[in-house]
Parts: structure tokens; C-alpha cells; sequence
């Protein structure tokens, strides 16, 4: 079965620390996606990767499809960046092969 | 633009009724999606479909049916509600897999 697995499944920072959250999977993808959600549910895109390395503001995103892994990064965290941040990979083309990763639940503290 | 709007935003059912959770995009996007999400495992894909007139079958279909008779709205329902069914249900909508994915607001169904 294809499957996402994140790590960690929780993480407690304090602000300005550098977080890692990590997401592998087993076959080969299309793309590779990262969304966060905030407490209050919404879900919102940060990131769509099939290759490289990706940067918005204090989010970076990179992506080895050798290794089949995919890292999301946070620079300077900060308690509104509590969250709970979800990799999703597409496998083959169809949007209806997009498999969801558990989450990893961050919480940045003052 | 709206995005993605679903309604209603909570809904208790009692078991055995049936109900018709409504999710509407204008960004013209072909790709529509309804997902499911439970506590301690990963969105799953109910049902999707990729322009008006077509759907498919996701993970996990029982017990729900989706029509997509425009491209702005892709209605779920249910048709006999269980307490199986309880759940946060996201609509989402974006031009392909490859593309950035546009969620609704969510809808968090109890079914008693």
C-alpha cells in the first residue's frame, strides 16, 4: 500500500528555534505537497514540490525523489507558526491518487 | 473570489437520515474533491471528480454519492447516516494534482 509517513507526530519549540518536519514515502510521486492547518481547522497550501527546493518567507521546502523524502523547514519560529502541518503526495497523475501524511502538530512557545 | 465554500459548518444527524453537504468553488478550477478526516489518521479521499459530469471513487466511498452537474459545485450525501460517518468533512478544488490544492472550511458532522 502506498503510504506518507511524517515525523515527528508532535513537536513543542520555543520561538526562534529552527523546526524540522520530515515526510517520506514508498513509491514514486508526481509531486509532493505541504499544507498546514490551524487550530482553527482551515487548511491552507504552502508548498507543491516534484523536485528542489522551495522558500516563502521563513518556509523552505525541499525534496530528494532519490531518497524519497521531503523536508519542511521553519527559520525563526514563531507561536502563530502553531500548526498542524501536513505532507500529501500524488501518485501518478491523477488528482485522485493524492495520499495524505498523519500531520505533525507544532506548538512554538513564547 | 470566495474560494471554496462549504455549508453547513456543524450538522448533528440521527442515525438512518440522509443529508447533502454543499461545496461550491469559483475559481473555474476542474478538479474537485471531497475528503474526510478523522482523529489520528491522514485526510482520505471520499469521492472526487475531474469536470462536470464526471466523478470517481476515492478510499473510501460507502455510504456516500457525489454529482457533479456544474463546475462550480460537487454536493455530497449521505444517504443513511451512521455514527460511522462522524467526522470533519473538507471540500477541495485546484486545476490537477500538480497544482496548488484550494480547501473549504470544513464541515463537522456527530452522527447520534
Amino acid at each position: 500500500k502506498n503510504e506518507v509517513e511524517q515525523s515527528p507526530q508532535n513537536l513543542t519549540a520555543q520561538e526562534g528555534e529552527f523546526i524540522t518536519i520530515n515526510c517520506s514515502y514508498s513509491v514514486g510521486i508526481s509531486a509532493l505537497h505541504w499544507l498546514q492547518q490551524h487550530p482553527g481547522g482551515g487548511i491552507v497550501s504552502l508548498f507543491m514540490l516534484s523536485s528542489g527546493k522551495k522558500k516563502h518567507g521563513r518556509l523552505i521546502a525541499t525534496i530528494n525523489i532519490q531518497e524519497k523524502h521531503s523536508s519542511l523547514h521553519i527559520t525563526a519560529s514563531h507561536p502563530r507558526d502553531s500548526a498542524v502541518y501536513i505532507c500529501a503526495v500524488l501518485y501518478g497523475g491523477s488528482q485522485g491518487n493524492l495520499i495524505f501524511g498523519k500531520g505533525t502538530k507544532l506548538s512554538v512557545k513564547p | 473570489n470566495a474560494g471554496v465554500t462549504q455549508t453547513p459548518k456543524f450538522q448533528v444527524l440521527k442515525t438512518g437520515q440522509s443529508m447533502t453537504l454543499q461545496c461550491a468553488q469559483d475559481m473555474n478550477h476542474e478538479y474537485m474533491s471531497w475528503y474526510r478526516q478523522d482523529p489520528g489518521m491522514g485526510l482520505r479521499l471520499i469521492h472526487y471528480s475531474v469536470g462536470a459530469g464526471i466523478t470517481d471513487q476515492g478510499e473510501v466511498p460507502n455510504g456516500y454519492n457525489v454529482s457533479r452537474s456544474t463546475t462550480e459545485d460537487f454536493p455530497l450525501r449521505l444517504l443513511s447516516a451512521a455514527p460511522s460517518q462522524t467526522s470533519v468533512y473538507f471540500c477541495a478544488s485546484s486545476w490537477g494534482g500538480v497544482r496548488e490544492q484550494y480547501f473549504g472550511p470544513g464541515t463537522r458532522l456527530t452522527v447520534t
